[in-house]
C-alpha cells in the first residue's frame, strides 16, 4: 500500500538552530509532493509542493525541500527557525496513477524554544 | 474569497445521534475531500468526489456517508455517532487530482460522548 514516513514525530529546538525533517514515500511511479503546515488551533496550509523540474524548492517562511527521486525522499529544510515555526508539519503525496488521493504522513511537530 | 468552509466548527453529539457537517467552496473545484485527524496519525481519507455526482470511499469509510450534488458542497454524514468518531474534521478542495494543491477548511471538532 502507499504510504507517507516521517521519521521524527517530535522536535525540538531552539531559536536560531537549523531544521531538518525527514519524509519517506513508498511509491515507484511520478507522484507530486507537499508539505503542509498546521498552527496550532489552525487548518493546514500548504508551504511548499513539488510537481516536477528542479527538486530544490523554496517555500513560504524561509523553508525549502530536495525531492531524491533515488531515495524517495523530500525532506524539509530551513536554516534558522524562530518561534513563530512552533507547529505541526505533515508531508504529503498525491500519486499520479491514483491522483484523486492525498496521502498524508501522521505528522512531526515542532517546538521550538524562545 | 472563501475558500473552504466548513460547519459547524465545534459539536458534541451523544453516541447514537446523527449529524451532517457541511462543506462548502467556491473556487469551483472539482476534487473536494473528508480527512479526519487523530492525534499522532496524521491525516486519514474518508471520503472523496471527483466531481458532481462522483464520490469513493477513502481509508477510512466505515460510519460515514457522503454526497456531492453540485460542484460547491460535499456534506459528511454520520448516522450513529461511535466515541470513534472524535476526531477533528477536514474538508479540503482542489482544482484537479495532478499538479494542483489542496485548500483545507478550518475544520470541526467532533466529540461523541
Amino acid at each position: 500500500a502507499q504510504s507517507v514516513s516521517q521519521h521524527n514525530h517530535h522536535v525540538i529546538l531552539s531559536e536560531a538552530a537549523s531544521l531538518e525533517l525527514g519524509c519517506n514515500y513508498s511509491y515507484g511511479g511520478t507522484v507530486n509532493l507537499f508539505w503542509y503546515v498546521q498552527y496550532p488551533g489552525q487548518h493546514l496550509q500548504l508551504l511548499l509542493k513539488y510537481f516536477s523540474g528542479d527538486p530544490l524548492v523554496k517555500g513560504i517562511k524561509g523553508f525549502e525541500a530536495e525531492f531524491i527521486k533515488s531515495k524517495f525522499s523530500f525532506n524539509l529544510r530551513k536554516p534558522s527557525v524562530q518561534w513563530s515555526d512552533t507547529a505541526e508539519y505533515f508531508c504529503a503525496v498525491t500519486p499520479y496513477s491514483s491522483a484523486s488521493k492525498i496521502i498524508f504522513g501522521s505528522g512531526t511537530r515542532l517546538s521550538i524554544r524562545p | 474569497n472563501a475558500g473552504v468552509t466548513q460547519t459547524p466548527k465545534f459539536r458534541i453529539l451523544k453516541i447514537g445521534q446523527s449529524m451532517t457537517l457541511q462543506c462548502a467552496q467556491d473556487m469551483n473545484h472539482n476534487y473536494m475531500y473528508w480527512y479526519r485527524q487523530d492525534p499522532g496519525m496524521g491525516l486519514k481519507l474518508i471520503y472523496y468526489s471527483v466531481g458532481a455526482g462522483i464520490t469513493d470511499k477513502g481509508e477510512v469509510p466505515n460510519g460515514y456517508n457522503v454526497s456531492r450534488s453540485t460542484t460547491e458542497d460535499f456534506p459528511l454524514r454520520l448516522e450513529l455517532a461511535a466515541p470513534s468518531q472524535t476526531s477533528v474534521y477536514f474538508c479540503a478542495s482542489s482544482y484537479s487530482g495532478q499538479n494542483t494543491e489542496a485548500f483545507f477548511g478550518q475544520g470541526t471538532r467532533l466529540t461523541v460522548v
